[in-house]
């Protein structure tokens, strides 16, 4: 497996509150990305970064902002959690040109 | 509006027969396409790519055909094998001197049953 890591794995939370999802990576890729999972939909971009810093919106991302403050870590922000964004995410990184790789997901659930 | 595009939701194939999956892309600035596996409660895997310069990649049991004038590729899976069962993504990007021509744009993702 690639060396991606993203905590937690299952979160259950309420409407509301805001809720941060941490992707950490070992490889040392310029480029990470964060994307949601929902039945009928596939894989969605939610935002994706292309350096400390450096970050930009994708497909879906209203609701949502990311951090990248050091190389190895992006960080996904629900800041008032809606019902609409119980989702799976999946943080992935890649090099330049190359393929991506996912970690395992994080299953959110908003009550 | 959907660039990429996996119109058969599920495929159900025998095990030892071929698998074919198929994806069209609406983008002509896409150049690089890409098959992911992703089984249940797991991580899309990374499977195949192939570039928009080739028209063939093969790895194994594992093909990827790409037909660029009718912006379609399919993935062919030969011999299919009861493990092969998981979810497939078909996915692509562009080139461009700009940091978005590297993000992925997946397809809805085509269920593939292989019955023993």
């Amino acid at each position: 497996d690639a060396g991606i890591t993203q905590s937690p794995r299952h979160k259950v939370t309420e409407t509301g509150t805001p809720v941060t999802l941490r992707c950490h990576q070992t490889e040392n890729h310029r480029y990470m990305y964060w994307y949601r999972q929902d039945p009928g939909h596939g894989l969605r971009l939610i935002h994706y970064s292309y350096g400390v810093k450096d970050t930009d919106k994708g497909e879906v991302s209203d609701g949502y902002s990311v951090s990248r403050s050091k190389t190895e870590d992006f960080l996904l922000t629900l800041e008032s959690a809606t019902s609409s964004q119980t989702s799976v995410y999946f943080c992935a990184i890649s090099a330049m040109g190359s393929e991506a790789f996912f970690g395992q997901g994080t299953r959110l659930t908003v009550v | 509006d959907q660039q990429v595009k996996q119109n058969s939701p599920s495929l159900s194939v025998q095990e030892g027969r071929i698998s074919i999956l198929n994806c069209d892309y609406t983008n002509s600035m896409f150049d690089y396409f890409l098959w992911y596996k992703k089984y249940p409660a797991e991580g899309p895997t990374f499977l195949i790519s192939i570039s928009s310069i080739k028209d063939k990649n093969e790895d194994g049991r594992f093909t990827v055909f790409l037909n660029k004038s009718a912006k379609h590729l399919s993935l062919h899976i030969v011999p299919s094998q009861p493990g092969d069962s998981a979810v497939y993504f078909c996915a692509a990007s562009g080139i461009g001197s700009g940091a978005g021509s590297y993000q992925l744009t997946f397809g809805k993702g085509t269920k593939l049953s292989v019955i023993p």
